[in-house]
């Protein structure tokens, strides 16, 4: 059973646009998402997050929205660079001591 | 040290040989998670420690795998017998408390043929 879901496997978008990278996860308990960035050859990095009490996060070009009703979230990144041509993982947990539940990934491509 | 450690970066081992992996965490860093990445799969959580105690191994695929902490900093991941399924990265991740972000290593990457 798959509790978060990121059913596009890929994204390409061109360079200063906007990408959106979806994330559906199935587990109500969880009350805290994060999304990881990572690169070939090396671990994930952290790049935001978001609490179940709020609906957006913002932090530079990037933004997470959370719709909890639909069970829902999405990342956004405005404008899109090349340097954010990674794999991006949705994550969530349900509180203190738990583990990271991730999804499955997105390749983000930006085209120059 | 400034970041999660892990070694060695890549194992190749025959079906039926032991493996250990290390992961030395950020220091003062409480929780210690280690997790399992198969080819284009997000990663697959393994166990989890806080501090030396091993608080949850729900994520253990078989008794062929085991960790330890013994000193609640260097955590080890021993595969016994290994199959070609263990082929994977093996990510240990670490934060400071035992809520909040993770921060992972680069992985371990384990070839069984």
């Amino acid at each position: 059973d798959q509790q978060v879901k990121q059913n596009s496997p890929s994204l390409s978008v061109q360079e200063g646009r906007i990408s959106i990278l979806n994330c559906d996860y199935t587990n109500s308990m969880f009350d805290y998402f994060l999304w990881y960035k990572k690169y070939p050859a090396e671990g994930p990095t952290f790049l935001i997050s978001i609490s179940s009490i709020k609906d957006k996060n913002e932090d530079g070009r990037f933004t997470v929205f959370l719709n909890k009703s639909a069970k829902h979230l999405s990342l956004h990144i405005v404008p899109s660079q090349p340097g954010d041509s990674a794999v991006y993982f949705c994550a969530g947990t349900t509180g203190a001591n738990s583990k990271l539940t991730f999804g499955k990934g997105i390749t983000l491509s930006v085209r120059p | 040290g400034a970041g999660v450690s892990q070694s060695p970066r890549y194992k190749v081992a025959k079906r039926g040989q032991d493996v250990a992996l290390r992961c030395d965490p950020i220091s003062g860093h409480v929780s210690l998670f280690w997790y399992q990445q198969a080819l284009g799969q997000g990663p697959e959580f393994l166990t989890y420690f806080q501090n030396e105690a091993q608080l949850d191994k729900s994520g253990l695929p078989s008794d062929r795998f085991f960790a330890e902490r013994p000193e609640g900093s260097v955590s080890t991941l021993k595969i016994q017998r290994t199959q070609q399924e263990d082929s994977a990265v093996y990510l240990c991740a670490s934060r400071f408390r035992t809520t909040g972000e993770l921060f992972f290593g680069e992985g371990s990457r384990l070839t069984v043929l």
